[in-house]
């Protein structure tokens, strides 16, 4: 149990252009979902909370307007990069949270052109 | 705030040989500890977590790790390095509840056969 999935697991896109990225809790229900970022050979660094039903809770630095954040059942959340630019390509991580304990999903590598 | 401090960048071992990986963190009241492993473009494979009780914690694929109060360290080991351990290695806290998990830097773990 406790499965985490993302979808697409890689992205190609031109800049400019936005790009949805999907993240299902498939055997739970997850009333809290968080954001990762990794980029090449470095840590995995919080971006934002996502709590179901309510708005996103943002890390310092992490623009909302750009990496938006919909939580809208307890199964899935979705991250979309808006106008995407090179510097966005990186490594998204999700995991979603059951009686205090976070599972992982497989990752979403992000190529922005 | 939590941190944690993975002092190795990289961590060489033989294959066959016991092999140690250093976390040590920062909390300000009882630490949730996790080890996880990611290989090449994949997410985090969970291995272990120090909640409360032995110090010593058993996980996954033959890795432990000791949980030291009086010198915050939480480090990883196994007894017999195999060649298939080599992987990046994230040591990660977070305090009690629902709260995100802080990651370390990660450490390469090379074993060489």
């Amino acid at each position: 149990g406790a499965v985490v999935s993302q979808h697409p697991s890689w992205v190609i896109c031109k800049s400019g252009t936005s790009v949805k990225i999907e993240c299902r809790s498939l055997d739970f229900q997850a009333t809290t979902m968080f954001w990762y970022r990794q980029f090449p050979k470095q840590s995995l660094m919080l971006m934002a909370t996502s709590n179901e039903g309510s708005k996103a809770t943002y890390e310092q630095g992490v623009e909302k307007d750009k990496f938006l954040i919909n939580h809208a059942s307890l199964t899935l959340s979705t991250l979309t990069v808006t106008s995407a630019h090179p510097e966005d390509s990186s490594f998204y991580i999700c995991s979603a949270s059951r009686y205090n304990e976070q599972f992982f999903g497989p990752g979403t590598r992000l190529t922005v052109l | 705030a939590q941190s944690v401090a993975q002092p190795e960048d990289q961590v060489n071992v033989a294959e066959g040989n016991p092999l140690t990986v250093k976390c040590t963190y920062s909390v300000s009241g009882n630490p949730y500890l996790f080890w996880y492993v990611q290989y090449p473009n994949r997410g985090l494979q969970f291995l272990l977590k120090y909640i409360t009780g032995d110090n010593l914690v058993k996980g996954s694929y033959g890795f432990e790790a000791e949980f030291n109060k009086s010198q915050t360290s939480f480090h990883l080991k196994k007894p017999s390095a195999l060649v298939s351990d080599s992987a990046l290695y994230f040591c990660a806290v977070r305090d009690q509840g629902n709260t995100p998990l802080v990651f370390g830097k990660g450490t390469r773990l090379s074993v060489i056969a």
